[in-house]
């Protein structure tokens, strides 16, 4: 297994306050993603890293921020948490290749109250 | 935007069946993913297909790439309680991200 964890793995928070989720990985990849799944949506994309200090938005990035200051670590804060983002999060990571593979976390259960 | 659509969205069958699942795009992706997500756990890659009509086979399950490179199909021989969870597939352009479908739901009944 890709050595990725996740903290928290589950979190109530309120309406309003800021949060903040890690991913943690060991296998030096470069490339770094947070999705959230919710029913009848999928994985949907919020933000992906290439590199340390290198991000980018994904389709539903409104309301979220990222930072990756090492390679090892990127981060995602809900700057003020509203009850939409109660979601499943999950860090994915990959390397460039010849084709791109994703190797996922155990996810983060946010609920939003 | 890629769009991927999966069928069916729901499958419930006997122990010992066979099924096949589908993933299809208009777009054409450089490679396309096959996962199994399990309840509580983020999704596991079964497996990576790249050239158009390529077949993989993994124990019981054949996966299947369009010749085109837009569609792919799964399918699952003698189906096993083992088997039940949520597949989803993934294409990938010719860049680093991917685009994931909604999944099909499989719940293999003893």
């Amino acid at each position: 297994d890709a050595g990725i964890t996740q903290s928290p793995r589950h979190k109530v928070t309120e309406t309003g306050t800021p949060v903040t989720l890690r991913c943690h990985q060991t296998e030096n990849h470069r490339y770094m993603y947070w999705y959230r799944q919710d029913p009848g949506h999928g994985l949907r994309l919020i933000h992906y890293s290439y590199g340390v200090k290198d991000t980018d938005k994904g389709e539903v990035s409104d309301g979220y921020s990222v930072s990756r200051s090492k390679t090892e670590d990127f981060l995602l804060t809900l700057e003020s948490a509203t009850s939409s983002q109660t979601s499943v999060y999950f860090c994915a990571i990959s390397s460039p290749g010849l084709y791109t593979e994703a190797f996922f976390g155990q996810g983060t259960r946010l609920t939003v109250v | 935007t890629q769009l991927l659509k999966q069928s069916p969205q729901f499958l419930s069958i006997q122990e010992g069946e066979n099924l096949t699942v589908y993933c299809n795009s208009s777009s054409v992706f450089s490679s396309l993913q096959w996962y199994r997500q399990e309840p509580g756990e983020g999704p596991v890659l079964l497996v990576t297909v790249v050239t158009g009509g390529e077949v993989k086979k993994l124990k019981r399950l054949t996966f299947q790439f369009g010749d085109a490179r837009k569609d792919s199909s799964l399918h699952i021989t003698a189906a096993q309680p083992g088997d039940t969870g949520l597949y989803l597939c993934a294409g990938a352009g010719y860049g680093q991200n991917f685009v994931f479908g909604p999944g099909t739901r499989l719940s293999v009944l003893p």
